[in-house]
């Protein structure tokens, strides 16, 4: 059974600082995503990653995959309260064959000024 | 970017009756939707795929006599919860796939807050 985990579940930071989201999966699969969701509203595509190496930066947010540690990383550069939400990451269940995305825990980033 | 609509945004229904939700995409063609249900402080759950022209294909544990998908057309997906129970009640979020740019990608929809007394 593909597991995806996430981690930190939960992380407060402060405005201006770096850190890094890790999602772990347990089985092969070549394409990765990244969602971002605010409180009681649903998801908005954040990255697409789709070979092994691929990085992929909008503005603060830069996401990377490493498909042969099967592991993707978001990293948050010099954070700013307007990033506080919860970040998903999900990978396709067979490896893009059947586009069945199985979620990660989530991330819960709470940005203190 | 694409877009994804769901009809109605929020609910609340007697338990016995039943709940129809919509799902259109509205500016490409998504001969493949899919149906989740997320609950508070909780990741999302695949309950079904959608497929315009034919049946839908539940995940292991999902009723399908209770959770009716139908896919009438390339733009829309239907979700009817019937005989709705409080345990039903839950965030449902619908995604709708487009293949039109080399790869595959889901579009989610805003979500639809189910809510049975």
């Amino acid at each position: 059974e593909l597991k995806v985990e996430q981690n930190p579940l939960f992380l407060s930071m402060q405005e201006g600082k770096n850190y890094t989201i890790y999602c772990n999966y347990s089985t092969t699969s070549d394409r990765l995503y990244w969602y971002r969701q605010d409180p009681g509203k649903s998801l908005e595509s954040l990255f697409v990653l789709l070979s092994n190496g691929a990085v992929k930066q909008e503005g603060r947010l830069m996401a990377s995959l490493d498909t042969k540690a099967r592991l993707s990383t978001l990293h948050i550069t010099a954070a700013v309260h307007d990033l506080s939400a919860t970040y998903f990451c999900a990978v396709d269940r067979y490896g893009g064959a059947t586009n069945k995305l199985i979620f990660g825990t989530g991330t819960l980033l709470a940005v203190q000024p | 970017g694409a877009v994804v609509s769901q009809h109605p945004s929020w609910v609340i229904c007697k338990s016995g009756t039943s709940v129809k939700i919509e799902c259109r995409s509205l500016d490409f063609q998504a001969t493949t939707m899919f149906w989740y249900r997320q609950f508070p402080k909780q990741s999302l759950m695949l309950m079904a795929t959608s497929n315009e022209g034919s049946k839908a294909t539940y995940e292991q544990g999902v009723e399908k006599d209770k959770f009716l998908i139908n896919h009438a057309s390339l733009t829309l997906s239907t979700l009817t919860v019937t005989s709705a129970h409080p345990e039903d009640s839950s965030f449902y979020i619908c995604s709708a796939l487009r293949s039109d740019r080399g790869y595959n990608e889901q579009f989610f929809g805003p979500g639809t807050r189910l809510t049975v007394l």
